[in-house]
């Protein structure tokens, strides 16, 4: 149980497109989903929380107009990043709850983005 | 707040070594733990978790850790390292509706 699709695994995009990266939780309601970006050899960093039917909560220093998360529906999260630059080249990991604490996290299988 | 160190960023063993990956913990209400393990291009997959009771948590492939208040601990132990084990080891609080990960400890495992 608790298993979290992310979708695509990787990615290649030109400068100055878009791109989106889907989360779904495949088995349970998550109340809340994540969203974070992890450079080499480094932890994962937290770019903002979602909610079902709210405004994503970004983390400082994150740019909400750059990197806009839409969580439409108790199971699926997305990211978008938006005129992507090669600077954006990053793996991006979603993670979902069902209620947080000690009910624990589920994580996708991260999605590798290279702009080139 | 809550914060997680992890003491030592790379730790490399023999095969069928004891592996030790160290894990301090801060946080101003009983804690939730967690042990997540990271293989290269992969995402996190929880090996085991403390939340109450048992202060000794046995989680998956032979991988255990114990909470220890007084020391503000929860450090990850396995008897007998395997060449499967190598990959990175991410401890982490839970906070207000949130993980605080540790910065990772990459366990190399050598022949």
């Amino acid at each position: 149980g608790a298993v979290v699709s992310q979708h695509p695994s990787w990615v290649i995009c030109k400068s100055g497109t878009s791109v989106k990266i889907e989360c779904r939780s495949l088995d349970f309601q998550a109340t809340t989903m994540f969203w974070y970006r992890q450079f080499p050899k480094q932890s994962l960093m937290l770019m903002a929380t979602s909610n079902e039917g709210s405004k994503a909560t970004y983390e400082q220093g994150v740019e909400k107009d750059k990197f806009l998360i839409n969580h439409a529906s108790l199971t699926l999260s997305t990211l978008t990043v938006t005129s992507a630059h090669p600077e954006d080249s990053s793996f991006y990991i979603c993670s979902a709850t069902w209620g947080g604490g000690k009910d624990g996290y589920t994580f996708g299988s991260g999605t590798r983005l290279t702009v080139v | 707040a809550q914060s997680v160190t992890q003491l030592g960023s790379h730790v490399s063993v023999s095969e069928g070594a004891l592996v030790l990956l160290r894990c301090n913990y801060s946080s101003s209400v009983p804690p939730y733990l967690f042990w997540y393990v990271q293989y290269p291009n992969q995402g996190l997959q929880l090996l085991l978790k403390y939340t109450t009771g048992a202060t000794l948590v046995k989680g998956i492939n032979g991988f255990e850790a114990e909470f220890k208040k007084s020391e503000t601990s929860f450090h990850l132990t396995k008897p007998s390292a395997h060449m499967s084990d190598a990959a990175e080891y991410f401890c982490a609080v839970a906070g207000y509706n949130k993980l605080i990960f540790g910065a990772g400890t990459r366990l190399a495992v050598h022949p």
